[in-house]
């Protein structure tokens, strides 16, 4: 069945150091979401993309889908103590209502 | 505006005892609702998911089962629990057009322990 890997698993940053977290699915997506979850609370949606090669930005945080589809990644430049929290990717295949949440990274940022 | 409600908050049971879980939707019409679990420090492990009244697709074969009994009302149930059914339980809902803008919305979740 269709698989979705995040990487890493945990990071640790100082504050004001960039984040990246990296998201690949066994099969190909037709669109892609983030999302992020605070420690003790519920996923909360950050972006969607949709288009082969897209890139979103939100601020510090930029989103990536890439070329196959099959792939995606987020970058936040110069962290902050708000964005502690888990990153989750969640992918849906072509022909389906139901997303595959990523295993998540953990990010915790010291001040 | 829509708002999803989920009850209880808190929930701790003892081994094979029943469960039910309950979530509303509110301020929409025929949502797609879902069904997760979230193991302390892990991912969201689809349980099941729901396109319409009566339409429930299984995830993983468990001894967990679901039911839409109204549009906007989502039940997880279990007649035994086990003890690896601990988790946080997110009711989430999308809207349901094909090709739109479908994020998910989840609701505050239910932190069950069974002992």
């Amino acid at each position: 069945g269709q698989q979705v890997m995040q990487i890493p698993q945990y990071q640790h940053v100082q504050e004001g150091e960039d984040f990246t977290t990296y998201c690949n699915s066994s099969t190909t997506l037709s669109n892609i979401q983030w999302y992020k979850q605070r420690p003790g609370g519920h996923p909360v949606f950050l972006i969607q993309l949709v288009k082969s090669g897209e890139v979103k930005k939100q601020k510090r945080l930029t989103f990536q889908f890439g070329e196959a589809k099959k792939n995606s990644s987020l970058h936040i430049t110069a962290t902050q103590t708000t964005d502690v929290g888990t990153y989750f990717c969640a992918g849906r295949a072509s022909g389906t209502y139901k997303y595959i949440f990523g295993t998540g990274t953990r990010l915790k940022v010291l001040a | 505006s829509q708002t999803i409600h989920q009850w209880p908050a808190t929930l701790v049971q003892p081994v094979g005892s029943p469960l039910s879980l309950e979530c509303t939707v509110e301020g929409t019409s025929n949502p797609n609702l879902y069904w997760y679990r979230q193991a302390a420090g892990r991912g969201l492990q689809l349980l099941f998911y729901s396109v319409g009244i009566g339409q429930i697709s299984s995830e993983v074969p468990q001894n967990l089962s679901a039911s839409r009994p109204q549009d906007r009302q989502f039940i997880l149930s279990s007649k035994k629990l086990l003890l690896s059914d601990s988790g946080f339980y997110l009711c989430a809902w999308s809207f349901s057009l094909a090709g739109s803008y479908n994020e998910q919305f989840f609701g505050p979740g239910t932190r069950l322990t069974v002992l």
